[in-house]
C-alpha cells in the first residue's frame, strides 16, 4: 500500500540546522518531493530527488534518500524565522495515475 | 513565467448549493490536478485532467466533478455541498502527462455553512 509518514512537529533555534524526516512504503517510487506551505498559502515546491539518487544539495537545502530503509530527509542549514512553515514530503509512484501521495506535514517552528 | 492561478480566493456557500472553482496552469503545462486539503485530513487527491480528458480520480463521490478546457484551464464543480466539503482546494500542473514536478496554485478556500 501507499503511505507516507512524517513527524508532526519540529522546533529549532534560529541559526541551527533543521532535519525533517519522512518514510514511505512503496518501493516503486520514482520521484520524492519536498513542499513548503506557509499559513493560508498554497504549496511551494522546494526540491525533489529522483529515486536512483541518494543525495541532492540546493543552497541551504540537502535531501538525503536511503532507498533500503525507504527514508527521506530534508536538512535546512542556518534555519531562519522565515523558514517557519509546514513541510510536506510526497512521492510519485511508477505506473501511478499521476497523483502524488503526501505525508501529513511537519510543522517547523523557528525560535529567535 | 506566471505560476498556477486559481479563483476565487475565498468562496462561501450554504449546504446544498453548488460551487465552481477555477484553475489556470502554467503556460505550456497540459496536465491539471486537483487536491483537497481539509483540516486534519491532509492533502487528498481529487482529479487529474490531461488534454481535456479526466485521467484519474481519487476516492471522492461523483458530486465532485470537473472539466478541462482547450486552453488547458480547468474547473472543479462540487454539487450538493456538505459541511465537510469545507477545505482548501489546491490545483497543480505539470508539463508532461502524469509525471514530473507538480507546481501548485495558492488555492481556493471553500467554506460551507
Amino acid at each position: 500500500g501507499e503511505d507516507v509518514e512524517q513527524s508532526l512537529f519540529l522546533s529549532v533555534r534560529e541559526g541551527d540546522s533543521s532535519v525533517i524526516n519522512c518514510t514511505y512504503t512503496d518501493s516503486s517510487s520514482t520521484y520524492l518531493y519536498w513542499y513548503k506551505q506557509e499559513p493560508g498559502a498554497g504549496l511551494q515546491l522546494l526540491t525533489y530527488i529522483f529515486s536512483n539518487m541518494d543525495m541532492k544539495q540546493d543552497q541551504r537545502l540537502t535531501v538525503l534518500l536511503n532507498k533500503k530503509d525507504k527514508h527521506l530527509s530534508l536538512r535546512i542549514a542556518d534555519t531562519q524565522t522565515g523558514d517557519s512553515a509546514i513541510y510536506f514530503c510526497a512521492e510519485s509512484i511508477e505506473g501511478s495515475q499521476g497523483n502524488l501521495i503526501f505525508g501529513k506535514g511537519t510543522k517547523l517552528s523557528v525560535k529567535p | 513565467e506566471a505560476g498556477v492561478t486559481q479563483s476565487p480566493t475565498h468562496l462561501i456557500k450554504t449546504r446544498g448549493q453548488q460551487a465552481t472553482l477555477r484553475c489556470s496552469p502554467i503556460s505550456g503545462h497540459t496536465s491539471v490536478y486537483w487536491y483537497q486539503q481539509a483540516l486534519g485530513l491532509g492533502l487528498q487527491f481529487l482529479l487529474w485532467y490531461d488534454e481535456g480528458e479526466e485521467r484519474n480520480r481519487g476516492n471522492f463521490p461523483p458530486r465532485f466533478s470537473g472539466r478541462q478546457f482547450p486552453n488547458y484551464s480547468s474547473e472543479l464543480n462540487v454539487n450538493a455541498l456538505e459541511l465537510e466539503d469545507s477545505a482548501l482546494y489546491l490545483c497543480a500542473s505539470t508539463r508532461d502527462r502524469g509525471q514530473g514536478e507538480q507546481y501548485f496554485g495558492p488555492g481556493t478556500r471553500l467554506t460551507v455553512t
